[in-house]
């Protein structure tokens, strides 16, 4: 199984910040299979970003993903107040398809 | 609009069943893999299952392999989970979730609002 570890754990930052969330695997992601979802509270998870650094459909620009094989990173390139929410990474590449135990974003 | 539905949920003695469902609406049921995701009260995101839109191949986690079986009836657009051997750890809400493409390697781009179960005496 791969072990996905995501950093921080809790991320507070102010409106307008960079938030960089950091995503590492236990074994390298086939294909760079790896998406991020966002989940607000009392929500259902939202897809952000797929393949490491796609875009899913309506999600705004402030949002991006890089990296490849064990290293990924999801950035919030300024801050807004309806970002408050636990940030997740998966892999979908291997089977299980393993979730990160997630980070929170704080509003300062 | 794609819309997934889930239902089922209850509060089960240990060692109890359950069957879960979920209808989809808004797009091609029978040309869309889907999974089963949980979320235990307070905790992270667990995949929990995965079935291919013919319902030709499946794939468990190991913490429910054995116990829980998905299937789908794509006449009716819905899919379910069978959960046997039920345990306190199984309490959490379950999501159903549709994949951008009806294969394995794909992402999970729409998500149900869950149901919850809940395993105690």
């Amino acid at each position: 199984e791969i072990v996905l570890t995501q950093s921080p754990g809790t991320l507070s930052l102010s409106p307008g910040e960079r938030a960089t969330f950091s995503c590492r695997t236990s074994q390298s992601v086939r294909s760079n299979y790896l998406a991020w979802y966002q989940q607000k509270p009392g929500q259902a998870p939202r897809l952000l970003i797929y393949g490491a650094s796609s875009r899913a459909t309506g999600i705004p620009d402030r949002f991006s993903g890089s990296g490849s094989g064990t290293d990924f990173t999801l950035t919030i390139s300024r801050l807004e107040p309806e970002d408050i929410a636990v940030y997740y990474c998966q892999q979908y590449g291997t089977s299980p398809k393993t979730f990160g135990q997630g980070t929170k974003v704080e509003i300062k | 609009e794609v819309q997934l539905l889930e239902s089922g949920g209850a509060l089960v003695q240990p060692g109890g069943s359950l069957r879960l469902s979920c209808v989809g609406s808004g797009f091609t049921f029978s040309s869309n893999a889907l999974s089963w995701v949980r979320q235990a009260p307070g905790k992270g995101l667990e995949w929990v299952s995965y079935i291919v839109g013919s319902g030709s191949y499946t794939d468990y986690a190991d913490s429910v392999k054995g116990r829980f079986t998905i299937s789908r009836d794509n006449s009716k657009n819905t899919l379910y989970l069978q959960l046997n051997s039920l345990r306190a750890e199984d309490t959490a809400l379950y999501y159903c979730a549709k994949y951008q493409y009806n294969t394995f390697y794909s992402y999970m781009h729409v998500w149900g609002k869950g149901t919850t179960v809940t395993v105690s005496s």
